[in-house]
């Protein structure tokens, strides 16, 4: 089945910087690339999205890449405010099945 | 913007005891899911459910656990006989077409 890994666990950054998750996986199938933010105690909140057809999409200071060759897919987010702070997860599936997560990564952005 | 929601936030029982956590998901969506976050860990897959059945489910899904759609708006899950180790956030999602999950708020679940 799929397997999904995250780097970096923790990521501190100073407000205004960029900050880069990065995510593999394994099953080449995998067609449905998602990032969620979850703050404490909350829901996970989808952020970005990317399907397999693309290679990169951006909204506003939130971006992902994706390397299918590779398998693997980032999230990029510049400008870092200190709101970003929350855990981020990458998640990959394909239509119609399970998202498999990865295993978090906590930004802190200190002003 | 509608949301998915489920009930209760909150839910503390005993070990062997029957639990059932409520959703209710977004009404339009066709694509219902259970996952489950151990405090502190990564959101791990229960089950996903299309068409009044079951289309996959995970190896934590056994058979103490059951979903159930029992009406045109509720989706619920069922665990017979809780364990400790049941003890998690469980989050409902749902999602119109096969891709872009929306998430309830969660129900945590504490097993003394």
């Amino acid at each position: 089945g799929e397997n999904v890994e995250q780097h970096p666990s923790t990521l501190s950054v100073q407000e205004g910087d960029s900050a880069v998750i990065k995510c593999t996986y394994s099953d080449s199938a995998s067609n449905y690339f998602p990032w969620y933010k979850q703050e404490l105690g909350k829901r996970p909140q989808l952020i970005i999205d990317i399907r397999s057809n693309v290679g990169e999409k951006k909204d506003q200071r939130i971006a992902v890449t994706l390397n299918k060759t590779a398998k693997h897919f980032s999230l990029h987010i510049t400008e870092t405010q200190p709101e970003d702070s929350a855990v981020y997860f990458c998640a990959a599936g394909q239509a119609g099945t399970a998202l498999i997560f990865g295993k978090g990564t906590t930004l802190s952005v200190s002003s | 913007e509608p949301e998915v929601t489920q009930t209760p936030s909150h839910q503390v029982t005993q070990m062997g005891q029957e639990v059932i956590l409520r959703c209710v998901p977004i009404s339009n969506h066709l694509y219902f899911y259970w996952y489950r976050q151990i405090l502190g860990q990564k959101v791990e897959f229960l089950v996903s459910f299309y068409n009044n059945e079951i289309s996959e489910k995970s190896e934590i899904f056994d058979d103490q656990f059951s979903v159930e759609r029992p009406d045109g708006s509720n989706f619920t899950l069922k665990i017979r006989s809780t364990k400790l180790e049941d003890s998690a956030m469980y989050f409902c999602a749902s999602s119109v077409y096969q891709e872009t999950q929306y998430f309830g708020p969660g129900t945590r679940l504490l097993v003394l």
